[in-house]
């Protein structure tokens, strides 16, 4: 089964501060994916990937930068933090050779932002 | 059952009962994917049900797909405390392998 881990576990951070979230992934997939999920509204795309190098704008990418450095690491970065962004935000793998649909998700990261 | 604007829907049931979640999307989908959320840890796949299939089972668990009305139904049977979960249909309805949620159904299981 797919492995992906999600750094850090908690983040606190003030408004207009500087958050980079981690996300691993040991399987080999080509497709990263960062999610974020608030009550009412479930799991919203903000920005994914096809290999390292690429990405690719989601549903809410408002405030929102990511990197994909390798093909195993996918970061998210918020440069100038707001309340509004407090959330739990999951990191996803696929693989279209194997299993086109399926994700594969990590633990999640709760972001508060004061 | 789940989609759009409406609020995240809460079922408590007694383990041992069966239950059954909907699920409606807006655009057609080549496949309909069910996750199960447990408390702290992420999403995790349960079943896939393509287009062309109208039920799928997988131990415990039957879903079922109509095109016509666009939409989908979760089934446990003999539920288990274990079950207790949010549980999210999913579609890929938007381009580039890309999946959108429902905003998911709370499923207690009391024991």
């Amino acid at each position: 089964e797919a492995a992906v881990t999600q750094s850090p576990r908690n983040k606190v951070t003030v408004t207009g501060g500087n958050v980079t979230l981690s996300c691993r992934q040991t399987n080999s997939h080509n497709y990263m994916y960062w999610y974020r999920q608030d009550t009412g509204h479930g799991l919203r795309l903000i920005h994914y990937s096809y290999g390292a190098g690429n990405l690719q704008i989601g549903d809410v990418p408002d405030g929102y930068k990511a990197t994909r450095t390798t093909q195993e690491d996918f970061f998210l970065l918020l440069e100038l933090a707001s309340p509004s962004q407090t959330s739990l935000y999951f990191c996803a793998s696929s693989d279209p050779g194997y299993s086109a649909e399926t994700l594969y998700f990590g633990s999640g990261t709760r972001l508060t932002v004061l | 059952s789940q989609w759009g604007e409406e609020n995240l829907q809460a079922l408590s049931i007694q383990e041992g009962e069966d239950v059954t979640m909907n699920c409606s999307y807006k655009t057609y989908t080549t496949v309909v994917q069910w996750y199960r959320q447990k408390s702290g840890k992420g999403p995790a796949q349960l079943i896939l049900i393509r287009s062309n299939e109208r039920e799928k089972r997988s131990g415990r668990l039957r879903a079922t797909l109509d095109t016509s009305s666009q939409s989908s139904s979760l089934s446990i049977t003999g539920t288990l405390a274990t079950d207790t979960a949010v549980y999210f249909c999913a579609t890929d309805a938007s381009a580039g392998n890309k999946l959108t949620f429902g905003i998911g159904t709370r499923v207690l299981v009391r024991p």
